[in-house]
């Protein structure tokens, strides 16, 4: 049973470019989460998404970030414009219900890397 | 969720029990405690939760106190791959509200050879 994945690993753009981050939950389960973690600091939440929905996005910047989660395929993190400031490790996490949200798997995440 | 509290950073010796501590006097009769880590540069890593009765896995021993306000994770024999950042998060397990888990700053163990 394969974990979160998420792709890629490592990616690098220039400042101004679009970086999109994918991840595919664990089979089986629909809600997936978002966080956030720049370099010696702790994770931050971002997103909270369950099939064609967004169901918490308070932890997102109000610019040029965006995540969607369709019905088939996997979830997506989208930066426009990316800044230095958006070097990070984004982590996705995933959960079988809504009702184990403490129940977490994470996958390695993706390291965004803005020159 | 309750607020936790745990030390910044600990010591363990190859080996020995690693014995990490977090408070949580304001927790609600239906909360939880769980417990994460993320070893460095990997995704956290989901280890054990508990109500009020101890817990034990393959991982870890989760032991609450009867009043509930703190709890201690052990990890039995610590390795060098047990040096990570441990999490102690305390929250409800149905959560209506549908909010995410948050993490705070976590004890950073360090397992000695």
């Amino acid at each position: 049973n394969a974990g979160v994945m998420q792709n890629p690993r490592h990616l690098v753009r220039r400042r101004g470019q679009e970086a999109r981050l994918r991840c595919s939950p664990m089979k089986g389960h629909s809600h997936v989460y978002w966080y956030r973690q720049l370099p010696e600091e702790g994770l931050k939440f971002m997103v909270y998404l369950q099939k064609e929905n967004i169901i918490d996005e308070s932890g997102m910047p109000k610019e040029r970030f965006s995540a969607e989660f369709p019905k088939e395929g996997p979830s997506i993190l989208r930066i426009q414009q990316v800044v230095r400031g958006d070097s990070a490790a984004y982590f996705c996490a995933s959960s079988l219900t809504a009702t184990n949200t403490g129940e977490l798997f994470f996958g390695e995440g993706s390291r965004l890397t803005v020159l | 969720d309750a607020k936790t509290t745990q030390p910044p950073s600990m010591d363990c010796a190859e080996g020995r029990a690693a014995n990490l501590p977090c408070n949580h006097s304001t927790i609600s009769g239906n909360e939880y405690v769980y417990w994460y880590r993320q070893i460095h540069s990997q995704g956290p890593q989901y280890i054990i939760h508990g109500l009020k009765n101890n817990e034990t896995n393959e991982m870890a021993s989760l032991i609450i106190t009867e009043d509930r306000k703190s709890s201690t994770l052990i990890l039995p024999h610590a390795t060098l791959r047990d040096t990570a950042v441990y999490y102690c998060i305390v929250r409800v397990k149905e959560d209506t509200g549908r909010r995410a888990l948050t993490f705070g700053s976590g004890t950073r163990l360090q397992v000695q050879p």
